[in-house]
């Protein structure tokens, strides 16, 4: 088996501010992925990586910035956060199209 | 494009009563791969089942569903609902450039 870690699990920054999340797997999947997800709403993919150092703009990439910079590790960027956005930023890695999903960071904007 | 549509935003139901969940999908792929995630309060989604093979039931933890081209369709249904059955539902499809298609998601309330 294998695990993804994202960190920090809770993130709370200032209207402006440049904010960075980390996703890590040992699965050792090529391909890791970046979702959205309001409250009570569904996953709007932000950034999807095919492979180290490839990135692919999902439908809600502006406004975020994002690093592959290992195969294990999938980095996300709020490039200037909004202020009163809440939202959970959810990673993934998947193999043979099935997607495996991290715990989240809950990301508060004050 | 590839694309998901899952009709109901919020099904609720009575404990006993069957579920069935809508998804279907549109896709230049002659042969999809359809998924179902389930995502419980404060987790995150999960994969609950998936199909290759058109007109082929495939079943897991009590929940089937079954992939028919014809009607580009992948319902989700199970027989007796639960109250721990009460979660958020994915319906899902990948392109062959690895990317997953969701749909908007149905939130599955059981009430005793």
């Amino acid at each position: 088996g294998g695990i993804i870690t994202q960190t920090p699990k809770f993130l709370i920054g200032q209207e402006g501010q440049k904010l960075t999340l980390k996703c890590q797997q040992n699965f050792n999947h090529d391909t890791m992925y970046w979702y959205r997800q309001d409250s009570g709403k569904g996953l709007r993919l932000i950034y999807y990586s095919i492979t180290e150092n490839d990135l692919q703009k999902g439908d809600l990439s502006e406004g975020y910035d994002a690093s592959r910079e290992k195969k294990s590790s999938f980095s996300l960027t709020v490039t200037s956060a909004q202020k009163n956005e809440m939202a959970v930023f959810l990673c993934a890695s998947s193999i043979s199209n099935e997607q495996f999903f991290g715990p989240g960071t809950r990301l508060t904007v004050l | 494009g590839d694309s998901v549509t899952q009709t109901e935003g919020l099904v609720t139901l009575t404990e006993g009563l069957p579920v069935m969940l809508n998804c279907t999908y549109q896709t230049i792929y002659s042969n999809p791969f359809l998924f179902w995630y389930v995502q419980h309060l404060n987790e995150s989604p999960r994969l609950l089942l998936k199909s290759f093979t058109d007109n082929k039931r495939t079943e897991h933890q009590g929940f089937h569903a079954t992939l028919h081209k014809s009607s580009s369709s992948f319902h989700l249904q199970k027989s007796s609902a639960q109250l721990s059955d009460s979660a958020l539902y994915y319906c899902a499809l990948p392109n062959s450039n690895n990317r997953i298609f969701f749909g908007d998601g149905t939130q599955l309330v059981v009430k005793p």
